[in-house]
């Protein structure tokens, strides 16, 4: 089975620009969840999808928002961004729910904001 | 914060040595996951401890959980090179709906 895929890997965009960034579930999986990584707070947990419904929200502001389609690949998009918002942000395919059993990371996407 | 708590930061060791990293947690948990990631790349599943488990073994991988404690230990036996990286412990809180990773380890393997 293919892993997970996260497109792209490297991004630069300025401040006030909006992201898209895109992950595809290994085949199967019905479960998404993101998580962002800084060197400063670590990996932080940014929302969960399963079946194109959000089930779990991290501590974001609402200018984080994702969505799932229905062959379970999903969107995170991020608007107006800060500088703060460079990061490696990860996707993670499970079976049915996140927490209960193992996560598959795809390679992840680095966003640079300037 | 429900985060999980590693120790130590940082490890480095010669090639042959064992590495021991800890986890600690605050609540009570229906497992504890261990991942291990290369350099700003994606994480990779190393082992799943349930919280009716004390110890499970994958390879050079030797994974406790003592429950009473509320910590969990990651052991890697005779080390190589590759194994270095940055470990991660993950806590699936009963209380939650998601995993919670910690800080993590950052692992030195000198040849």
């Amino acid at each position: 089975k293919a892993g997970v895929t996260q497109t792209p890997r490297y991004l630069i965009k300025t401040r006030g620009q909006q992201v898209t960034l895109s992950c595809s579930p290994i085949s199967g999986h019905r479960s998404v969840s993101w998580y962002q990584q800084t060197p400063g707070q670590g990996l932080q947990f940014l929302f969960e999808y399963f079946s194109e419904t959000q089930r779990n929200k991290g501590n974001f502001p609402g200018r984080f928002s994702g969505r799932q389609f229905s062959n379970s690949r999903s969107e995170m998009n991020v608007s107006t961004l800060e500088l703060g918002d460079s990061a490696l942000y990860l996707c993670a395919s499970s079976l049915t729910t996140s927490g209960r059993e193992t996560q598959y990371f795809g390679p992840g996407t680095r966003l640079l904001v300037l | 914060s429900q985060q999980g708590e590693e120790d130590p930061q940082a490890l480095s060791i010669q090639e042959g040595e064992n590495a021991t990293m800890n986890c600690s947690y605050k609540t009570s948990i229906n497992n504890l996951q261990w991942y291990r990631q290369n350099s700003g790349r994606g994480l990779v599943h190393l082992i799943l401890i349930r919280s009716n488990e004390r110890e499970k073994h994958s390879g050079r991988l030797r994974v406790t959980l003592d429950t009473s404690k509320k910590s969990s230990s990651l052991l890697i036996t005779a080390s190589r090179a590759a194994d270095t990286a940055s470990y991660f412990c993950a806590t699936d809180y009963v209380a939650g709906n998601k995993l919670t990773f910690g800080g993590g380890t950052r692992v030195l393997v000198k040849p």
